[in-house]
């Protein structure tokens, strides 16, 4: 029972450098989301695909970018990535629509040095 | 905009002590109120979901209640095994995300 599964796990940057974030869920969500966890500050939505073919941007979307694969798949890229972006990732997917719950990835600690 | 603030930050108690965690909200239209335990190094991991006024819910040893302006969190006769950080989150009008609170991390002492 995988629920949703992210990789890498641990990752370190040289700034300027990019890389992907990859995230899959096997619940059949429609809704998928990309969040990130910074000391003092809780998890701040970066973007969210309310369902598949879809994407919009969340509270922290600059720097970021990401692609809706198929419904099972919702991959993050930093395209230059930056030390401010050092930050623990976390993937989610619900069902679509209000009040449903969210289920987190186990997360993906990305250091930019 | 949509308000989430815990209270307290950290919380230390000793085996037994019971106590209340405090997540108070200013939003518009709540769908829902969400609380969450994370253990060091790990995602969140869902406990309850919250949808009025009024509304209550208990596992364990974990009892969450539901005003218009804020949610407890109530840890009766904690043990060790229930300190973590945990997590208040907010649904409302018509965005389909959450927005989180900073946590309140609590340790039990045995």
């Amino acid at each position: 029972n995988a629920g949703v599964t992210q990789t890498p796990k641990f990752q370190v940057l040289k700034t300027g450098q990019s890389m992907t974030l990859q995230c899959a869920q096997d619940m059949n969500h429609n809704s998928m989301y990309w969040y990130r966890q910074d000391p003092g500050m809780g998890l701040r939505l970066i973007y969210y695909s309310a369902s598949e073919g879809t994407t919009d941007k969340g509270e922290v979307p600059n720097g970021y970018n990401v692609s809706r694969l198929n419904k099972r798949e919702f991959s993050l890229r930093l395209e230059s990535a930056a030390p401010s972006q050092t930050s623990v990732y976390f993937c989610a997917s619900s069902e679509e629509g209000f009040g449903n719950t969210i289920y987190f990835g186990e997360g993906s600690w990305l250091t930019v040095v | 905009e949509d308000q989430v603030t815990q209270s307290p930050e950290a919380l230390r108690l000793q085996e037994g002590e019971s106590s209340s965690l405090n997540c108070s909200y200013t939003v518009s239209g709540l769908r829902g109120l969400f609380w969450y335990r994370q253990d060091p190094g790990k995602g969140p991991e869902f406990l309850f979901t919250l949808y009025s006024a009024g509304e209550e819910k208990e596992k364990e040893r974990l009892k969450a209640t539901l005003t218009k302006k804020e949610s407890f969190l109530h840890i009766t006769a904690p043990k060790p095994e229930d300190s973590a950080t945990y997590l208040c989150a907010v649904q409302a009008g018509n965005n389909n995300d959450m927005r989180f609170g900073a946590g309140t991390r609590l340790t039990v002492k045995p």
